[in-house]
């Protein structure tokens, strides 16, 4: 049973765009989300997370949202580097035991 | 500040072998969790300890067990190896459950290919 859901596998953007990642989940007993970005023979690295108390989180090039009532939650990259080019990972927890539910991935490809 | 480690890095074994994965967290984290990532999609939680216990499990058969050390370090057993264990095997190291910031930390990963 797939919880979270990143339904768009790819995503091409020009540099210094804005790059947009969605993702949406269906168990309303989650409180934190996360987003990871993945470069191929790494693990994933930490980007940004929210509380469902917030519905905004910023940090430098990245922000995330949250809609709960949509149960819905996006990544914002302003501008978009070449260097972002990976896989991002949007993942959420239901308890502070942080047991993670990811979701399945989304490649992003920043062109020059 | 040495981030979350990970040994070895491939490992290659027959069906039916078993093999042990071990990580190391990251300084001042006591909690480690192990994901199985296949090709393809996201990471999938296996189990995590905390205190040399395994506090929780994922959807994963007995085949797959764990241990943690006094010195937060873990390992990762599994036995009666089948051609769909191959993945990477995330170890993650985190805070005390329950302690802000709940973030978990990864390691690079052991690519285990099972033939």
């Amino acid at each position: 049973d797939q919880q979270v859901k990143q339904n768009s596998p790819s995503l091409s953007v020009q540099e210094g765009r804005i790059s947009i990642l969605n993702c949406d989940y269906t168990n309303s007993m989650f409180d934190y989300f996360l987003w990871y970005k993945k470069y191929p023979a790494e693990g994933p690295t930490f980007l940004i997370s929210i509380s469902s108390i917030k519905d905004k989180n910023e940090d430098g090039r990245f922000t995330v949202f949250l809609n709960k009532s949509a149960k819905h939650l996006s990544l914002h990259i302003v501008p978009s580097q070449p260097g972002d080019s990976a896989v991002y990972f949007c993942a959420a927890s239901a308890d502070s035991w942080g047991k993670l539910q990811f979701g399945a991935g989304t490649q992003v490809v920043v062109t020059p | 500040d040495a981030g979350v480690t990970q040994s070895p890095t491939h490992l290659i074994k027959t069906r039916g072998q078993q093999v042990t994965l071990r990580c190391s967290p990251k300084s001042g984290h006591d909690t480690v969790s192990w994901y199985q990532q296949a090709l393809g999609q996201g990471p999938q939680f296996i189990f995590q300890y905390y205190e040399e216990e395994e506090r929780q499990r994922g959807n994963f058969p007995d085949r797959f067990s764990g241990h943690q050390f006094p010195n937060y370090s873990s390992e990762l057993n599994v036995n009666a190896l089948l051609l769909g264990d191959s993945a990477l095997y995330l170890c993650a190291s985190s805070l005390t459950p329950g302690r802000a910031p709940y973030e978990q930390y990864f390691g690079p990963g052991t690519r285990l290919t099972v033939t």
